[in-house]
Protein backbone atom coordinates (compact mmCIF):
# COMPACT_ATOMS: atom_id res chain seq x y z
CA UNK A 1 0.00 0.00 0.00
CA UNK A 2 1.11 3.75 -0.98
CA UNK A 3 2.52 6.03 1.84
CA UNK A 4 2.81 9.15 1.32
CA UNK A 5 4.95 11.23 4.45
CA UNK A 6 5.59 15.08 4.47
CA UNK A 7 8.06 16.41 6.69
CA UNK A 8 7.76 19.11 8.53
CA UNK A 9 4.50 19.44 9.60
CA UNK A 10 4.41 23.16 10.37
CA UNK A 11 7.28 25.33 8.99
CA UNK A 12 7.96 28.48 9.84
CA UNK A 13 10.02 31.19 7.26
CA UNK A 14 9.79 35.51 7.05
CA UNK A 15 8.49 37.13 4.31
CA UNK A 16 10.66 36.93 0.98
CA UNK A 17 12.37 33.53 1.54
CA UNK A 18 11.49 30.51 -0.14
CA UNK A 19 9.80 27.62 0.87
CA UNK A 20 11.08 24.09 0.49
CA UNK A 21 8.27 21.46 1.19
CA UNK A 22 8.70 17.62 0.44
CA UNK A 23 7.02 14.49 0.02
CA UNK A 24 8.35 11.27 0.20
CA UNK A 25 6.26 7.92 -0.72
CA UNK A 26 7.00 4.06 -1.31
CA UNK A 27 5.73 2.89 -4.07
CA UNK A 28 7.88 4.47 -7.08
CA UNK A 29 4.94 2.73 -9.56
CA UNK A 30 2.34 5.89 -9.81
CA UNK A 31 0.39 7.55 -12.22
CA UNK A 32 0.63 11.39 -11.25
CA UNK A 33 1.76 12.90 -7.85
CA UNK A 34 -0.35 16.62 -7.25
CA UNK A 35 0.13 19.50 -4.91
CA UNK A 36 -2.46 21.37 -3.04
CA UNK A 37 -2.98 24.27 -1.02
CA UNK A 38 -5.84 23.76 1.52
CA UNK A 39 -6.90 27.51 3.67
CA UNK A 40 -8.50 26.76 7.44
CA UNK A 41 -11.70 25.34 6.60
CA UNK A 42 -11.83 25.22 2.46
CA UNK A 43 -11.62 22.73 0.74
CA UNK A 44 -8.49 21.80 -1.95
CA UNK A 45 -7.16 24.33 -4.43
CA UNK A 46 -4.59 22.47 -6.99
CA UNK A 47 -1.25 23.74 -7.57
CA UNK A 48 0.30 21.73 -9.56
CA UNK A 49 0.54 18.51 -11.57
CA UNK A 50 3.29 15.90 -12.33
CA UNK A 51 2.35 12.91 -14.91
CA UNK A 52 4.93 10.18 -14.18
CA UNK A 53 7.39 10.67 -17.30
CA UNK A 54 7.87 14.86 -15.91
CA UNK A 55 10.68 15.26 -13.90
CA UNK A 56 9.43 19.08 -12.67
CA UNK A 57 6.35 21.33 -13.61
CA UNK A 58 6.38 25.35 -13.07
CA UNK A 59 4.04 28.08 -12.52
CA UNK A 60 4.42 31.28 -11.74
CA UNK A 61 6.75 31.07 -8.60
CA UNK A 62 5.80 27.47 -8.11
CA UNK A 63 7.83 24.77 -9.12
CA UNK A 64 7.70 20.57 -8.44
CA UNK A 65 9.85 17.94 -9.13
CA UNK A 66 9.37 14.32 -8.86
CA UNK A 67 12.51 11.69 -8.52
CA UNK A 68 10.55 8.03 -8.89
CA UNK A 69 13.49 6.68 -8.13
CA UNK A 70 14.14 7.89 -4.81
CA UNK A 71 10.74 8.28 -3.83
CA UNK A 72 10.49 12.40 -3.52
CA UNK A 73 8.93 14.73 -4.80
CA UNK A 74 9.29 18.98 -3.95
CA UNK A 75 7.65 22.04 -3.53
CA UNK A 76 9.29 25.26 -4.13
CA UNK A 77 8.15 28.62 -3.53
CA UNK A 78 10.27 31.66 -4.48
CA UNK A 79 10.35 34.40 -2.75
CA UNK A 80 7.30 33.68 -0.54
CA UNK A 81 4.66 36.33 0.46
CA UNK A 82 1.92 36.26 3.82
CA UNK A 83 -0.84 35.32 1.19
CA UNK A 84 1.30 31.83 0.56
CA UNK A 85 0.46 30.74 4.78
CA UNK A 86 -1.42 27.50 4.44
CA UNK A 87 -1.88 23.89 4.30
CA UNK A 88 0.45 22.04 1.62
CA UNK A 89 -0.90 18.96 0.44
CA UNK A 90 0.42 15.91 -2.08
CA UNK A 91 -1.08 13.52 -3.32
CA UNK A 92 -0.20 10.34 -5.31
CA UNK A 93 -2.59 9.48 -8.32
CA UNK A 94 -3.53 6.15 -9.57
CA UNK A 95 -4.36 5.27 -12.92
CA UNK A 96 -8.49 4.91 -11.98
CA UNK A 97 -7.64 8.81 -10.30
CA UNK A 98 -7.93 7.81 -6.89
CA UNK A 99 -5.30 9.67 -4.50
CA UNK A 100 -3.67 8.97 -1.55
CA UNK A 101 -2.67 11.97 0.30
CA UNK A 102 -0.13 13.23 2.82
CA UNK A 103 -1.22 14.75 6.15
CA UNK A 104 0.32 18.47 4.71
CA UNK A 105 2.66 21.14 5.96
CA UNK A 106 1.36 23.84 7.72
CA UNK A 107 3.09 26.98 6.45
CA UNK A 108 3.30 30.26 8.54
CA UNK A 109 5.26 33.03 6.57
CA UNK A 110 5.64 36.10 8.75
CA UNK A 111 5.75 39.59 7.19
CA UNK B 1 -18.74 29.95 -13.21
CA UNK B 2 -17.92 26.80 -13.18
CA UNK B 3 -17.71 24.80 -9.42
CA UNK B 4 -18.61 22.25 -7.17
CA UNK B 5 -21.13 23.01 -4.75
CA UNK B 6 -21.60 21.16 -1.52
CA UNK B 7 -24.04 22.07 0.97
CA UNK B 8 -25.01 22.19 3.73
CA UNK B 9 -21.63 23.91 5.03
CA UNK B 10 -22.41 22.14 8.58
CA UNK B 11 -24.77 19.30 9.33
CA UNK B 12 -25.26 17.76 12.62
CA UNK B 13 -26.62 14.47 13.10
CA UNK B 14 -28.51 12.15 16.08
CA UNK B 15 -27.94 8.94 17.30
CA UNK B 16 -29.02 6.22 14.98
CA UNK B 17 -30.03 8.77 11.81
CA UNK B 18 -28.87 8.53 8.20
CA UNK B 19 -27.84 11.83 6.62
CA UNK B 20 -26.90 12.85 2.92
CA UNK B 21 -24.72 15.35 1.86
CA UNK B 22 -25.16 17.28 -1.30
CA UNK B 23 -22.53 17.19 -3.96
CA UNK B 24 -23.31 18.93 -7.56
CA UNK B 25 -20.73 20.24 -10.34
CA UNK B 26 -21.42 22.03 -13.21
CA UNK B 27 -17.88 21.74 -14.29
CA UNK B 28 -18.70 18.78 -17.46
CA UNK B 29 -16.21 16.27 -15.28
CA UNK B 30 -16.99 12.97 -15.84
CA UNK B 31 -15.35 11.45 -12.38
CA UNK B 32 -16.35 12.34 -8.62
CA UNK B 33 -15.00 11.45 -5.36
CA UNK B 34 -15.49 11.83 -1.75
CA UNK B 35 -12.94 12.38 0.74
CA UNK B 36 -12.85 12.34 4.52
CA UNK B 37 -10.28 14.60 6.18
CA UNK B 38 -9.48 14.12 10.02
CA UNK B 39 -7.89 16.71 12.18
CA UNK B 40 -3.87 16.40 11.45
CA UNK B 41 -4.55 13.79 8.87
CA UNK B 42 -4.49 13.54 5.02
CA UNK B 43 -7.82 12.75 3.24
CA UNK B 44 -8.60 9.72 2.46
CA UNK B 45 -10.85 8.50 0.20
CA UNK B 46 -14.43 7.07 0.77
CA UNK B 47 -16.05 6.48 -2.69
CA UNK B 48 -15.80 6.91 -6.48
CA UNK B 49 -17.61 7.04 -9.52
CA UNK B 50 -15.54 7.36 -13.31
CA UNK B 51 -19.18 7.51 -15.09
CA UNK B 52 -22.95 7.59 -14.24
CA UNK B 53 -24.17 4.94 -12.96
CA UNK B 54 -21.02 3.90 -12.27
CA UNK B 55 -19.11 3.71 -8.62
CA UNK B 56 -16.69 2.02 -6.53
CA UNK B 57 -15.47 1.71 -2.62
CA UNK B 58 -12.85 3.75 -1.64
CA UNK B 59 -10.36 2.77 1.29
CA UNK B 60 -12.73 4.06 4.13
CA UNK B 61 -16.86 3.30 2.34
CA UNK B 62 -17.95 1.36 5.21
CA UNK B 63 -21.11 2.89 6.97
CA UNK B 64 -21.25 4.90 3.75
CA UNK B 65 -23.38 4.93 0.56
CA UNK B 66 -23.59 6.67 -2.65
CA UNK B 67 -25.06 7.05 -5.83
CA UNK B 68 -24.65 8.48 -9.56
CA UNK B 69 -27.73 9.06 -10.94
CA UNK B 70 -26.36 12.03 -12.70
CA UNK B 71 -23.38 13.65 -14.29
CA UNK B 72 -23.53 16.72 -12.02
CA UNK B 73 -24.64 14.90 -8.63
CA UNK B 74 -22.74 13.02 -6.26
CA UNK B 75 -24.02 12.58 -2.85
CA UNK B 76 -23.21 10.58 0.08
CA UNK B 77 -25.40 9.38 2.82
CA UNK B 78 -23.72 8.77 6.39
CA UNK B 79 -25.63 5.93 8.06
CA UNK B 80 -26.05 4.80 11.93
CA UNK B 81 -23.36 2.27 10.88
CA UNK B 82 -20.62 4.97 10.83
CA UNK B 83 -19.64 5.31 14.65
CA UNK B 84 -17.50 7.82 14.29
CA UNK B 85 -18.46 10.06 11.63
CA UNK B 86 -17.30 13.38 13.39
CA UNK B 87 -15.36 14.79 10.30
CA UNK B 88 -14.66 17.36 7.29
CA UNK B 89 -16.03 16.02 3.63
CA UNK B 90 -14.84 16.99 0.60
CA UNK B 91 -16.42 16.68 -2.92
CA UNK B 92 -13.97 16.15 -6.08
CA UNK B 93 -13.97 15.96 -9.43
CA UNK B 94 -12.12 15.85 -12.61
CA UNK B 95 -12.50 15.48 -16.31
CA UNK B 96 -10.25 12.83 -16.91
CA UNK B 97 -7.51 11.02 -14.68
CA UNK B 98 -4.80 12.59 -15.92
CA UNK B 99 -6.32 16.17 -15.09
CA UNK B 100 -6.25 18.03 -11.91
CA UNK B 101 -8.87 17.04 -9.15
CA UNK B 102 -11.65 20.11 -8.79
CA UNK B 103 -12.68 20.50 -4.47
CA UNK B 104 -15.85 21.91 -3.05
CA UNK B 105 -15.55 23.82 0.16
CA UNK B 106 -16.82 20.82 2.33
CA UNK B 107 -19.35 20.20 4.73
CA UNK B 108 -18.62 19.64 8.42
CA UNK B 109 -20.72 17.16 10.19
CA UNK B 110 -20.80 16.56 13.95
CA UNK B 111 -22.45 14.42 16.31
CA UNK B 112 -25.60 15.77 18.64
Amino acid sequence: KQEVTQIPAALSVPEGENLVLNCSFTDSAIYNLQWFRQDPGKGLTSLLLIQSSQREQTSGRLNASLDKSSGRSTLYIAASQPGDSATYLCAIGDSWGKLQFGAGTQVVVTP
Amino acid sequence: DGGITQSPKYLFRKEGQNVTLSCEQNLNHDAMYWYRQDPGQGLRLIYYSQIVNDFQKGDIAEGYSVSREKKESFPLTVTSAQKNPTAFYLCASSKTVDQPQHFGDGTRLSIL
